[in-house]
Formats: structure tokens, C-alpha cells, sequence
């Protein structure tokens, strides 16, 4: 059974510091990882997607790592702003049965 | 693209009481998602449905819990009787019908945060 976890539970910086957030899943048959963004009492907010071929993807002051061997994810935040103040989750799709296995997220806080 | 729609976005109702959720997916998106997320948790899977069928409601509490999705387009999500633990955030997800090989993402909507008192 896949189990997705995700360290630190939070996570509290000082503004403008570059910043990691941790995702380990057990299970490496995997279609693809996705990092989301969660607001409170917003929905989700879809952030970068890794096909399991791939080993990266960034967009603007972020970038995700894929290791699927290890079963590894790591999320690069450069640069952090006080609107990134979120949590953060991360899900991995199953080959088997294209069903979202999720971690129970990152929350963090960056100080101004 | 509109994007999936939910409604109502919030909702307290007292225990025993009964509610409904509603959900309209991304126009051409034959996949429909329910999830239920507690605070601090991440969402889990109730139900999923490929057009009007359901493919997978393994993790839905049937004794309390029911959806439907008419002509494969939006769906209801209902709870009858609900309890103090229900309460939670249930967010709603559509995507085309998968293909191997070909990039495969959900779409998420607002959600509906639930408290029953």
C-alpha cells in the first residue's frame, strides 16, 4: 500500500531565505508526482507535475525533483516571499489505478 | 476553460441533519473525483466516476454516504445522517479519461467546507 509523507509537518522562515520541502512515497510505481498549494479555505492550487520519466520541472522560483528510485521528492522554493505562506501537499498519481495518493502537506510560514 | 464548479462553499448544519454537495466538471472531463480532506490531512478519495459509472467507491461510507452523477455530467455528493466527525473539506475533481502515456492531471475545484455542530 503506497504511503506518502511529507517533512517537516511546518516550516517557519525568515523572508527572502531559499527553502526545501520533503515528499517520500514507499512505492515507486508511479505515473507521476504532482506538488499542489493550499490556502486557507481555498481549494487546491495545481504548482509543477513530474511525469515519472522526468527528473525535474520548474516554474518561476520553483523547482521539483523526482528521484523515483529512492522515492523522492523535493520542492525548491528560491527566494521566499510572505505570499508563500501556504501549505503544501504533495500527491503521486498510481500506475495501477491512476488514483492521487496524498502526503498531509508541508504548512509553511515565511516571516516578513 | 471555466474550471470545475462547486457549490455551496460553505455549510454548518447540526448532526442527524442531512446536506448535499454539488459539483460541475470541466466541460469534455468523462472522470469525476469526490474527496474528503479533515484539517491537517490530505484529501482522501471517496468516489470516483467515469461518465455515469462508478469506478471506484471503496472508501465511501455507504451507511451514510451517497453520490450519483446523472448523464455523465455533474454530480451530487450527499450525507444522511451526518456525524461530528464529517466535518471537513470536500473538494471535487474532473480529468479526461486517462490514457497510457499521455499526460494525466485532475482539476480541482473551490471546495465545500462542512461543520456539523
Amino acid at each position: 500500500k503506497q504511503e506518502v509523507t511529507q517533512i517537516p509537518a511546518a516550516l517557519s522562515v525568515p523572508e527572502g531565505e531559499n527553502l526545501v520541502l520533503n515528499c517520500s512515497f514507499t512505492d515507486s510505481a508511479i505515473y507521476n508526482l504532482q506538488w499542489f498549494r493550499q490556502d486557507p479555505g481555498k481549494g487546491l492550487t495545481s504548482l509543477l507535475l513530474i511525469q515519472s520519466s522526468q527528473r525535474e520541472q520548474t516554474s518561476g522560483r520553483l523547482n521539483a525533483s523526482l528521484d523515483k528510485s529512492s522515492g523522492r521528492s523535493t520542492l525548491y522554493i528560491a527566494a521566499s516571499q510572505p505570499g508563500d505562506s501556504a501549505t503544501y501537499l504533495c500527491a503521486v498519481l498510481m500506475d495501477s489505478n491512476y488514483q492521487l495518493i496524498w502526503g498531509a502537506g508541508t504548512k509553511l510560514i515565511i516571516k516578513p | 476553460e471555466a474550471g470545475v464548479a462547486q457549490s455551496p462553499r460553505y455549510k454548518i448544519i447540526e448532526k442527524r441533519q442531512s446536506v448535499a454537495f454539488w459539483c460541475n466538471p470541466i466541460s469534455g472531463h468523462a472522470t469525476l473525483y469526490w474527496y474528503q480532506q479533515i484539517l491537517g490531512q490530505g484529501p482522501k478519495l471517496l468516489i470516483q466516476f467515469q461518465n455515469n459509472g462508478v469506478v471506484d467507491d471503496s472508501q465511501l461510507p455507504k451507511d451514510r454516504f451517497s453520490a450519483e452523477r446523472l448523464k455523465g455530467v455533474d454530480s451530487t455528493l450527499k450525507i444522511q445522517p451526518a456525524k461530528l466527525e464529517d466535518s471537513a473539506v470536500y473538494l471535487c475533481a474532473s480529468s479526461l479519461v486517462r490514457s497510457w502515456g499521455q499526460p494525466y492531471e485532475q482539476y480541482f475545484g473551490p471546495g465545500t467546507r462542512l461543520t456539523v455542530t
